[in-house]
C-alpha cells in the first residue's frame, strides 16, 4: 500500500534555531517527491521537489534530502523566522496511476520569539 | 496573474442544503483537482478531472458532485448527502508531466450549522 509519513506531527522552536522534518514513504514506483509550505488558512505551496537521482538540494534556508533507498527524505529549516511557522506536507509522486500522488498528514512548525 | 481562483472564502450552510464551491484557473492546465483537508488530517482527493468533459472519483467523493464543462472551471457541489461537510476544501491544478506540483487555491472554509 503506497503510504506517506510524516514526523513529527508538529513542532515547537525558538526564533533562529534550525529543526528538520521527516517523511517516510512507501510509495512505488518512486517518481519523486515535493514539500509544500502551508500557511494557516491558505492553500499550499511547493517548496522543492527531489528527484530519484538527487540526494540534497537547497532553497534559500530551506534543504531537502531524499535517500530513495531507505525511502526518507527530510526537510532541514536553518536560522528559522517567525515566518516559517506552517504545516509542512511531503508528497510523493509515483511513475503510475492518473491519481499518482500521495500525501503525508504534515508537520505542523510553531516558530516563537 | 495566472493562478487558481477559488470562492467563496467562507461559506456557512445549514443542514439539508446544497452548496456550491467555485474553482477557476487561467494556468491553461488540462488536471484539476479537490482535496478535503482535515484538522490533523492530510489532503484527501474528492474528484479529480484530467480534461474537459471528463472526471473521476478520488477516495471521499460519496456526498460530492462536480462537473467540468470549460477547462477554467471546476466547480465542486457538496451535497445533503455527505454526512459531515463542516471542512477547508482546496482547489489545484497540475501542469503536465509528472513532476506532481499542483497550483492550489486559497481554499474555501465551509461549516454546517
Amino acid at each position: 500500500k503506497n503510504q506517506v509519513e510524516q514526523s513529527p506531527q508538529s513542532l515547537i522552536i525558538l526564533e533562529g534555531k534550525n529543526c528538520t522534518l521527516q517523511c517516510n514513504y512507501t510509495v512505488s514506483p518512486f517518481s519523486n517527491l515535493r514539500w509544500y509550505k502551508q500557511d494557516t488558512g491558505r492553500g499550499p505551496v511547493s517548496l522543492t521537489i527531489m528527484t530519484f537521482s538527487e540526494n540534497t538540494k537547497s532553497n534559500g534556508r530551506y534543504t531537502a534530502t531524499l535517500d530513495a533507498d531507505t525511502k526518507q527524505s527530510s526537510l532541514h529549516i536553518t536560522a528559522s523566522q517567525l515566518s516559517d511557522s506552517a504545516s509542512y506536507i511531503c508528497v510523493v509522486i509515483s511513475q503510475t496511476g492518473a491519481n499518482n500522488l500521495f500525501f503525508g498528514t504534515g508537520t505542523r512548525l510553531t516558530v516563537i520569539p | 496573474d495566472g493562478g487558481i481562483t477559488q470562492s467563496p472564502k467562507y461559506l456557512f450552510r445549514k443542514e439539508g442544503q446544497n452548496v456550491t464551491l467555485s474553482c477557476e484557473q487561467n494556468l491553461n492546465h488540462d488536471a484539476m483537482y479537490w482535496y478535503r483537508q482535515d484538522p490533523g488530517q492530510g489532503l484527501r482527493l474528492i474528484y479529480y478531472s484530467q480534461i474537459v468533459n471528463d472526471f473521476q472519483k478520488g477516495d471521499i467523493a460519496e456526498g460530492y458532485s462536480v462537473s467540468r464543462e470549460k477547462k477554467e472551471s471546476f466547480p465542486l457541489t457538496v451535497t445533503s448527502a455527505q454526512k459531515n461537510p463542516t471542512a477547508f476544501y482546496l482547489c489545484a491544478s497540475r501542469p503536465p508531466g509528472n513532476t506532481g506540483e499542483l497550483f492550489f487555491g486559497e481554499g474555501s472554509r465551509l461549516t454546517v450549522l
